[in-house]
């Protein structure tokens, strides 16, 4: 089984640059998620789809950050303008509706830096 | 506010001895927790969960003990080997794995974990 597809694993950008993330999904996960991951710190949630429809985005920086997950299946994140901040490992997951060990299964991630 | 917190950055452990790694929590309404354990390059991996119905979980070498009244979990690992080196990385929901919703998972900073030969 083919597990989550990211692209591109590493991109390098100037402040006030955007920047695009691509996830692809498990197939059959209805549910898929956006994390980032500051260095030394924990994933944290950006943003969580359900099919295409956007389940909890309560921590996403709306003002710079972006998803969209159109049909259902693949996800793209996007940033504009980037900040100095942004600079982190962007993971995507994926899981099951109904997952009984609530088991989420991650891409390898996007290491962004910005400069 | 962190409300999962791993004290311990990392840990050092000889191989076959028994690693202990720590957790605890603030959100009373956590209601499910796992561990993840992550390679460098690589997104992190599931490893075991417990829910809050109960106080012990075991798989192979791997065991997760919750202790509900102190708000703490923990992971044993035993023996431990030189392919378990990495950082695990504690997780928890305040949403059961069952219904229609997916909760939202927490995680901790993370330990990392040195096995050495």
């Amino acid at each position: 089984e083919a597990g989550v597809a990211q692209s591109p694993r590493y991109k390098i950008i100037e402040k006030r640059q955007s920047v695009a993330f691509w996830c692809n999904p498990i197939s059959g996960h209805a549910t898929l998620y956006w994390y980032q991951q500051i260095l030394g710190q924990g994933p944290k949630l950006l943003i969580q789809f359900q099919n295409n429809g956007v389940v909890d985005d309560s921590q996403l920086p709306k003002d710079r950050f972006s998803a969209e997950r159109l049909k259902g299946v693949d996800s793209t994140l996007k940033i504009q303008p980037a900040k100095l901040e942004d600079s982190a490992v962007y993971l995507c997951a994926s899981s099951f509706i109904r997952q009984p060990t609530y088991e989420q299964y991650f891409g390898p991630g996007t290491r962004l830096t910005v400069t | 506010d962190q409300q999962v917190k791993q004290n311990s950055p990392s840990l050092s452990v000889q191989e076959g001895r028994i690693s202990i790694l720590n957790c605890d929590y603030t959100n009373s309404m956590f209601d499910y927790f796992l561990w993840y354990k992550k390679y460098p390059a690589e997104g992190p991996t599931f490893l075991i969960s417990i829910s809050s119905i109960k106080d012990k979980n075991e798989d192979g070498r791997f065991t997760v003990f919750l202790n509900k009244s102190a708000k703490h979990l923990s992971l044993h690992i035993v023996p431990s080997q030189p392919g378990d080196s990495a950082v695990y990385f504690c997780a928890a929901s305040d949403i059961p794995p069952y219904g229609g919703s997916q909760g939202n998972l927490i995680f901790g900073k993370g330990t990392k974990l040195s096995v050495k030969p």
